[in-house]
This record gives structure tokens, C-alpha cells and sequence, in this order.
């Protein structure tokens, strides 16, 4: 069964240092999704993409983090500097383009540590 | 703004009681509404959706547009559904809003 692919499943980093985290989505999934989960809390949106195009990446700390999906399959995350405050949970989810087929399938997840 | 609340961070019961995880969320349109379950050491999986209108793993919600509600309800619980449970709203076809979880543990 085809699953949404998340690397590194851990990353341990200190402050002001940069880090990348990389998404694979399901094969034929036009829409891609990074999510941010804070310990105790639920995952909330960081960036939406459609194909190659950002749709939504208006929660998404742009002095620090970038988002890229180049060929419209892959996509990188990247926090650069790192904070202490953005140790969290880092989820990828996928869906079809389809509104009525649009169920979203999450990645396993890369936990930030900064220290 | 949408937003979903969900009040209780754990539910404790024992199995065979019944169960009702609740949910109430805020918005001005149409939503779409969703019940996400993290099982321990598993990934975030969909358990269900309104539009659906079907029962999972015994598992029911139904949307009240008047008290703007959509809790989860099963009538006996197993301990297999010890779980994290998230609802969720969309938009559109737009990005989730999820609540912050509701812990259930299902004592034998």
C-alpha cells in the first residue's frame, strides 16, 4: 500500500543551525502538506502546495522557513536558523486533487529537537 | 476564522462503556468535518468523515449545524481503541484545522 515518506524520522540540532526536512507523497497526489504539531496540541498548516504552487502559506514563518516542491512530487522543508521554539512534530500529508476524494494521508512525521 | 474545540485532553473508560468524544467547531461556511485516530506508534489515519455518514470500527458522528457539534460516539468500547483522537474541519478543499486532541484510554 502506498504510503506518504518522511526522512530523517529524528533530528537533533542547535539553535541558529539549519535543517531540512524532506517529504515524498503518495504517487498521483497533486496536493502536498507540511503541518507543524506542538507537543499537546493538534497539527496545524505551515504551507499547502497544488502541483509545483504554493497555495497557502500564509502561517508559515517566512524570515525562517522555506518550502519547495520544485517538480511537483518531492518537497523540502527548511528552518533556517533554527529556534528552540520550533521543536515540534513536522508532518507531510498528501491527497488527490479531487474535492470529493481529497482524504489526507500523513507521513510517520520528523520530530525537531533544538537544543 | 474556523476553529475546532475539543475539551477534554483524555477520556478514561472502562471497556464496554460507552464512549462520545466531543467536538464543536466554528465557521461561517459549509464545513467538511473529519475524525483523525493516532494509534501508538502508528501515523495520523482517517477513522471518518460526515459526508460519509457511516460507521467505523463501530464508530459514529453525526454533524449538528445548529449546536455546531460533531462528536464521536461508539456504544461499547474495546480496549483497541486506545487511542489519540483529533477532529478536524475543512474548507474548501483547503488545508485541515484540527482540534487539540482527545486522549481515550479504554481500561480492561
Amino acid at each position: 500500500e502506498a504510503e506518504v515518506a518522511q526522512s530523517p524520522r529524528y533530528k537533533i540540532t542547535e539553535k541558529s543551525q539549519a535543517v531540512a526536512f524532506w517529504c515524498d507523497p503518495i504517487s498521483g497526489h497533486a496536493t502536498l502538506y507540511w503541518y507543524r504539531q506542538i507537543l499537546g496540541q493538534g497539527p496545524e498548516l505551515l504551507v499547502q502546495f497544488q502541483d509545483e504552487s504554493v497555495v497557502d502559506d500564509s502561517q508559515l514563518p517566512k524570515d525562517r522557513f522555506s518550502a519547495e516542491r520544485l517538480k511537483g512530487v518531492d518537497s523540502t522543508l527548511k528552518i533556517q536558523p533554527a529556534e528552540l521554539g520550533d521543536s515540534a512534530m513536522y508532518l507531510c500529508a498528501s491527497s488527490l486533487r479531487d474535492r470529493d476524494k481529497n482524504e489526507q494521508f500523513f507521513g510517520p512525521g520528523t520530530r525537531l529537537t533544538v537544543l | 476564522a474556523q476553529r475546532v474545540t475539543q475539551p477534554e485532553k483524555l477520556l478514561s473508560v472502562f471497556k464496554g462503556a460507552p464512549v462520545e468524544l466531543k467536538c464543536n467547531y466554528s465557521y461561517s461556511g459549509s464545513p467538511e468535518l473529519f475524525w483523525y485516530v493516532q494509534y501508538s506508534r502508528q501515523r495520523l489515519q482517517l477513522l471518518l468523515r460526515h459526508i460519509s455518514r457511516e460507521s467505523i470500527k463501530g464508530f459514529t458522528a453525526d454533524l449538528n449545524k445548529g449546536e455546531t457539534s460533531f462528536h464521536l460516539k461508539k456504544p461499547f468500547a474495546q480496549e483497541e481503541d486506545s487511542a489519540m483522537y483529533y477532529c478536524a474541519l475543512n474548507r474548501e478543499g483547503r488545508a485541515l484545522t484540527f482540534g487539540s486532541g482527545t486522549r481515550l484510554q479504554v481500561q480492561p
